[in-house]
């Protein structure tokens, strides 16, 4: 099982540009999140999916939008990037049973200049 | 504000040595705590402690939370340098939305 994949692992943008961060995750999961992590700050919730077709806001979702694609995968889009968003971006899910632990991807590491 | 704060945020040790993490929390509708551990990547899930006193343990790894006085604490013993890394700690809340409210993190170093 390869879990939780996000893509691209890096990116550099310019301000003003777009660009979408793709999640994917095979192990028939229900609810998604999309975190990002600065130095210092912890990880902070952008958005989440609690289940398919349905999407909620985080603690800092502004700058953000997401698509709960169907029940595998999982979007995060910036419209018009800012060096303010230049961070590292972890996707989870988790089954919305049992331990009900988060399994995260590998991150993606993402410059704004 | 739903917040989690972990100390110390650094920490250099020796191999061998014990050391212990901390965190403490303030978080409406409470529902656990969970250790991570975030070595180059992705966070790994360590713990999740729902009862007051009840510690639990995986090999050097132990962890116990007091929900009386909103901490928990993760103690690793016989510190190794495969320990290096950063401990995350979060706090579960609201049953419906499970969402995780994450402390800042403690940097370990274990030198040989």
């Amino acid at each position: 099982n390869a879990g939780v994949t996000q893509t691209p692992k890096f990116q550099v943008l310019k301000t003003g540009q777009s660009m979408t961060l793709q999640c994917a995750q095979d192990m028939n999961h229900n609810s998604m999140y999309w975190y990002r992590q600065d130095p210092g700050m912890g990880l902070r919730l952008i958005y989440y999916s609690a289940s398919e077709g349905t999407t909620d806001k985080g603690e800092v979702p502004n700058g953000y939008n997401v698509s709960r694609l169907n029940k595998r995968e999982f979007s995060l889009r910036l419209e018009s990037a800012a060096p303010s968003q230049t961070s590292v971006y972890f996707c989870a899910s988790r089954t919305g049973t049992g331990a009900n632990v988060l399994t995260f991807g590998a991150g993606s590491r993402l410059t704004v200049l | 504000e739903d917040k989690v704060v972990q100390s110390p945020l650094s920490l250099v040790v020796h191999e061998g040595d014990t050391v212990t993490l901390n965190c403490s929390y303030e978080v409406t509708n409470f529902r656990s705590l969970l250790w991570y551990k975030q070595e180059k990547k992705a966070p790994t899930f360590l713990f999740m402690l729902t009862s007051s006193g009840i510690e639990k343990k995986s090999g050097r790894l132990s962890s116990i939370l007091d929900k009386k006085e909103l901490f928990s604490i993760l103690n690793i013993t016989a510190t190794q340098t495969g320990d290096s890394a950063v401990y995350l700690c979060a706090a579960k809340t609201e049953q419906g939305a499970q969402k995780l409210v994450f402390g800042q993190g403690t940097r370990l170093t274990i030198n040989p």
